[in-house]
C-alpha cells in the first residue's frame, strides 16, 4: 500500500524554468511533510518542510504548496539550475501520539534534469 | 563535520555471509532510524531507536536482520546469511528530541552488493 504517491517519475526542465513535483497522501494522521534532495551516491538532504496548518512555505527558490482538503502537496523550484539536477523525494510523518516514532514514509522519487 | 557518518560506504559480499554496518549519529541526537533504499525507489523504514531502546521494527526487518544501539550513541545493523535481495543502500538518520523538531539528518549510506 503506497501511502505517499509522487509524480512525475522523471522531469526535464530548461535552465531558468520552473520545476514542479507533486505528491498525494492518504493518511490524514500525517502532520509533517518534508522534501529531500538526493545526489547519486549520497544520502538524502532536507530541502524544505511544511506542516498542514499553512498552505505555502517558501525558502529561496524552493516553495511547497499544500492543499489539505485534496491531500496533496507540491514542490516548486523556481529559476531551475543545472546544479538542481538530482532526485527529489517527498515524505510524510504521522502526528505525535501513542506509538508514533517519527518515521518517514517516502514517495517513489522524481529524477530532475535541468538542461543548460 | 559533525553530520551522520556511516561505515563502510561500500560492501561486497557473497551470498550466505554475515555483514555489519555502523552508524554514528549527530552528537546528542537521541533518535536514530535505519532505512533501506533500492535502486529507483524512495527509502523504506526499517527500525527506530530512542536512546538505546528499539521502539519500532518494520516487517521488512526479517529475523536475519538485527540492530543495536547499546549506549544510545552509535548503532549497528547486522544482516545474517545475506541474500541477493538484500542488495541495497542502507541509510541511517538521526533526529534530536521531538521538542526540537522532526528533521531527520541522513548519513551517506552503505551500499551493499550481495553476489
Amino acid at each position: 500500500q503506497q501511502q505517499v504517491k509522487q509524480s512525475p517519475q522523471s522531469l526535464i526542465v530548461q535552465k531558468g524554468g520552473i520545476s514542479i513535483i507533486n505528491c498525494a497522501y492518504e493518511n490524514t494522521a500525517f502532520d509533517y511533510f518534508p522534501w529531500y534532495q538526493q545526489f547519486p551516491g549520497k544520502g538524502p538532504a532536507l530541502l524544505i518542510a511544511i506542516r498542514p496548518d499553512v498552505s505555502e512555505k517558501k525558502e529561496g527558490r524552493f516553495t511547497i504548496s499544500f492543499n489539505k482538503s485534496a491531500k496533496q502537496f507540491s514542490l516548486h523550484i523556481m529559476d531551475s539550475q543545472p546544479g538542481d539536477s538530482a532526485t527529489y523525494f517527498c515524505a510524510a510523518k504521522k502526528g505525535d501520539g501513542s506509538g508514533n516514532t517519527g518515521k518517514l514514509i517516502f514517495g517513489q522519487g522524481t529524477t530532475l534534469q535541468v538542461k543548460p | 563535520d559533525t553530520g551522520v557518518s556511516q561505515d563502510p560506504r561500500h560492501k561486497i559480499t557473497k551470498r550466505g555471509q554475515n555483514v555489519t554496518f555502523r552508524c554514528d549519529p549527530i552528537s546528542e541526537h537521541n533518535r536514530l532510524y535505519w532505512y533501506r533504499q533500492t535502486l529507483g525507489q524512495g527509502p523504506e523504514f526499517l527500525t527506530y531507536f530512542q536512546n538505546e531502546a528499539q521502539l519500532e521494527k518494520s516487517r521488512l526487518l526479517s529475523d536475519r536482520f538485527s540492530a543495536e544501539r547499546p549506549k544510545g550513541s552509535f548503532s549497528t545493523l547486522e544482516i545474517q546469511r545475506t541474500e541477493q535481495g538484500d542488495s541495497a543502500m542502507y541509510l541511517c538518520a538521526s533526529s534530536p528530541h521531538s521538542s526540537r523538531g522532526w528533521t531527520q539528518y541522513f548519513g551517506p549510506g552503505t551500499r551493499l552488493l550481495v553476489l
